[in-house]
């Protein structure tokens, strides 16, 4: 069975925290996201990667770092926590290519920055 | 620049009909819509995928169509059932002009309560 798991399901932290978001999946996807999701927002794309070492800015980058060492690990990094960084934030991974593969996602982390 | 709406108001209807849900988009032209499901504080679910060549897709009690001409996708469950009842979004491919990945952009979803 499908699965994409995230280190954590709550996390609270302190503004100017560094903060470490891990993803891994087990389907053996190239393409890895991550999203923001908040109320009236919607989901909202940080960064992504299709392959190991690759990686591309999505909407909303600003505030955010990503780094893939390995095909099954994408870690989204916040170099200094703000409030505004308070969010649902999802991970998920997909097939590469041309074509719209659906994409499987994780629980998600629900992150609180006091 | 591009824009996906659904309805932000809940929809509530009796155990048993049908629920008709709405994706409009303005400004692009996708080659492939996705519908999800979500459930409270848990990742979105994919559901169903169609083509922008195909009219309608059915999957057990699901239905989609795609109308490219009024750029729009109607999401349908028919006999609904209160397990039913999550927030469902759609999401568009954003066409890249290069082989390269294809990101989907995700509309903010409509909560959809079945009743029994």
């Amino acid at each position: 069975d499908v699965k994409v798991t995230q280190s954590s399901r709550y996390l609270v932290k302190r503004t100017g925290e560094k903060v470490f978001l891990e993803c891994v999946q087990d389907m053996d996807h190239e393409n890895m996201f991550w999203y923001r999701q908040d109320p009236g927002l919607g989901l909202r794309l940080i960064y992504f990667s299709y392959d190991v070492k690759m990686k591309e800015k999505g909407d909303i980058p600003e505030g955010y770092s990503v780094s893939r060492e390995k095909k099954e690990r994408f870690s989204l990094i916040l170099e200094s926590a703000s409030t505004n960084q308070t969010s649902m934030y999802l991970c998920a991974s997909s097939l590469f290519g041309g074509y719209a593969y659906e994409q499987y996602f994780g629980p998600g982390t629900r992150l609180t920055v006091t | 620049s591009q824009k996906i709406e659904q309805n932000s108001e809940a929809l509530n209807i009796q155990e048993g009909k049908t629920a008709t849900l709405t994706c409009n988009y303005t400004n692009y032209s996708p080659a492939y819509l996705q519908w999800y499901r979500q459930d409270p504080g848990r990742g979105p679910v994919f559901l169903l995928l169609i083509r922008e060549n195909e009219k309608e897709k059915r999957k057990e009690r699901l239905k989609v169509t795609f109308d490219t001409t009024l750029k729009q996708s109607l999401f349908h469950i028919t006999a609904s059932q209160p397990a039913d009842s999550a927030t469902y979004l759609c999401a568009l491919d954003t066409r890249p002009s290069s082989g390269a990945t294809n990101k989907l952009i995700f509309g903010t979803g409509t909560l959809l309560a079945v009743q029994p």
